[in-house]
């Protein structure tokens, strides 16, 4: 199975900050990488895929970037609304797997 | 625009077995590309993908947990059965369904169901 880990677990930051959270993959998984975010009670939403591309609706300070084993998430201006867990998920091969999670609360 | 709707009971015992039902719109699932997959979360936990289901009858399961579940799809219905057996208190969870694209990710998701395990 390809393990999935994210850094950091959490963090606090303030309205208009750019937020980097990175992904890591325990083996090669080319670009076949999925973001989501999720809010409590709320079922996930799909930010980006195939690492870096941004799925329709979504905000354009959403960026994702990064292949092979190491892959980031970039907020580029962080929203009230965008206080929420993101996770990552290889889609590269079966069984499909998913990061432990960031959790990005208000400073 | 493609919805999905999980449904089946929120109270199972242990041991029992679990049959939940995802129902969807929007796109079918005899057509060449398309999937359903479950995916859980345990109450404070990370999502955890279970199975998933291809157009042509394909299908694929967690290794962790193939022996106890199974996927099955009504096209005509359009729903997608997922059975789990011999449910343990650890299987609490929300179950969400969720339709796969062919790149991979799940773009769209049920609003999941809670799946309590208690005697």
């Amino acid at each position: 199975d390809i393990q999935m880990t994210q850094s950091p677990s959490s963090v606090s930051a303030s309205v208009g900050d750019r937020v980097t959270i990175t992904c890591q993959a325990s083996q090669g998984i080319s670009s076949w990488l999925a973001w989501y975010q999720q809010k409590p009670g709320k079922a996930p939403k799909l930010l980006i895929y195939t690492a870096s591309s941004l799925q329709s609706g979504v905000p354009s300070r959403f960026s994702g970037s990064g292949s092979g084993t190491d892959f980031t998430l970039t907020i580029s201006s962080l929203q009230p609304e965008d206080f929420a867990t993101y996770y990552c998920q290889q889609a590269n091969s079966f069984p499909l797997t998913f990061g432990p999670g960031t959790k990005v609360d208000i400073k | 625009q493609i919805t999905l709707k999980e449904s089946g009971p929120t109270l199972v015992k242990p041991t029992q077995t679990l049959t939940l039902t995802c129902t969807f719109s929007g796109f079918s699932l005899s057509s060449s590309g398309e999937g359903v997959g479950w995916i859980r979360q345990p109450p404070g936990k990370a999502l955890e993908w279970l199975t998933l289901i291809y157009w042509d009858d394909d299908k694929r399961y967690s290794p962790s947990l193939k022996s106890r579940l199974t996927i099955t799809k009504d096209t005509s219905k359009n729903q997608v059965v997922l059975t789990m057996t011999n449910m343990d208190p650890v299987d609490t969870a929300t179950y969400y369904c969720a339709h796969r694209i062919s790149d991979g990710a799940f773009n769209i998701w049920g609003q999941g169901t809670v799946v309590t395990v208690s005697s």
